[in-house]
C-alpha cells in the first residue's frame, strides 16, 4: 500500500485478555519498528526489526509482550494478560534499509488505540 | 540513556506570527534529528530531518536547525496558520550499536494557531 497500515484502529478488551496488534509496513522497506504513545509516558520505543529478526527488544514493557515478523513484511505485536496500564495507543513505523537511516525519516501509521477495562 | 525535552509544551498564537519552537538532547552522538507532526487521533508525519553532519533543512515555511554540540534544535515556523494546528515532535535518532534507528522522542509542543 501507500504507507503503513494498522489493524485494529481501536480495540477495547477487558482485563486479562490476550490481545493482537497488526502492522503492514510500507512495501520494501524491510526496517519496522513499534513504538507506544501514552498520556503519562509520552512516546517510547518498544522493538524493532531488521526484515523477520528483532535486533532490540529492550523496550518491551514486560514478558506480556511480545512481536514477530514474518516474510519480512506484515508485523504482529502480541500482549497477553493485559493490564488496565497497558492502555495507550500503540504506533508502527517502517523505513527502506538501516542503511539508510542517516536520511530517511521513519513514515507512521496511525495507531491503533488500545483501551483496557 | 537519551532524554529529549521540548520547550514550550504548548503554544498559542494569532495567525501571522513567526514561531519558535525548542529541543534539547542529552547525548550528541545521533544519527540525525527529526521533526514530526501529529494530528489528534492520527500518525506522525514527518515534516524535516536533518543528519548529524548538517546543520539545518527547510521546507516551505518550516526551517529546522542542528547544534549537535550543544544538543539543541529549533524549529521555526513563518507566518503561521489556522493549519499549523498540531502537536509537534522532535526526536533524536540512535546510532550506536543494536540500538541504531531507535528514535527517542520529546513530549511534543501542542500548537494553536487561531484565525
Amino acid at each position: 500500500g501507500a504507507g503503513v497500515s494498522q489493524s485494529p484502529s481501536n480495540k477495547v478488551t477487558e482485563k486479562g485478555k490476550d490481545v493482537e496488534l497488526r502492522c503492514d509496513p510500507i512495501s520494501g522497506h524491510t526496517a519496522l519498528y513499534w513504538y507506544r504513545q501514552s498520556l503519562g509516558q509520552g512516546l517510547e520505543f518498544l522493538i524493532y526489526f531488521q526484515g523477520n529478526s528483532a535486533p532490540d527488544k529492550s523496550g518491551l514493557p514486560s514478558d506480556r509482550f511480545s512481536a514477530e515478523r514474518t516474510g519480512g513484511s506484515v508485523s504482529t505485536l502480541t500482549i497477553q494478560r493485559t493490564q488496565q496500564e497497558d492502555s495507550a495507543v500503540y504506533l508502527c513505523a517502517s523505513s527502506p534499509t538501516l542503511s539508510t537511516i542517516s536520511n530517511q525519516p521513519q513514515h507512521f501509521g496511525d495507531g491503533t488505540r488500545l483501551s483496557i477495562l | 540513556k537519551q532524554e529529549v525535552t521540548q520547550i514550550p509544551a504548548a503554544l498559542s498564537v494569532p495567525e501571522g506570527e513567526n514561531l519558535v519552537l525548542n529541543c534539547s538532547f542529552t547525548d550528541s552522538a545521533i544519527y540525525n534529528l527529526q521533526w514530526f507532526r501529529q494530528d489528534p487521533g492520527k500518525g506522525l508525519t514527518s515534516l524535516l530531518l536533518i543528519q548529524s553532519s548538517q546543520r539545518e533543512q527547510t521546507s516551505g515555511r518550516l526551517n529546522a536547525s542542528l547544534d549537535k554540540s550543544s544538543g539543541r534544535s529549533t524549529l521555526y515556523i513563518a507566518a503561521s496558520q489556522p493549519g499549523d494546528s498540531a502537536t509537534y515532535l522532535c526526536a533524536s535518532c540512535e546510532d550506536r550499536g543494536s540500538t541504531l534507528g531507535r528514535l527517542y522522542f520529546g513530549r511534543g509542543t501542542q500548537l494553536t494557531v487561531w484565525p
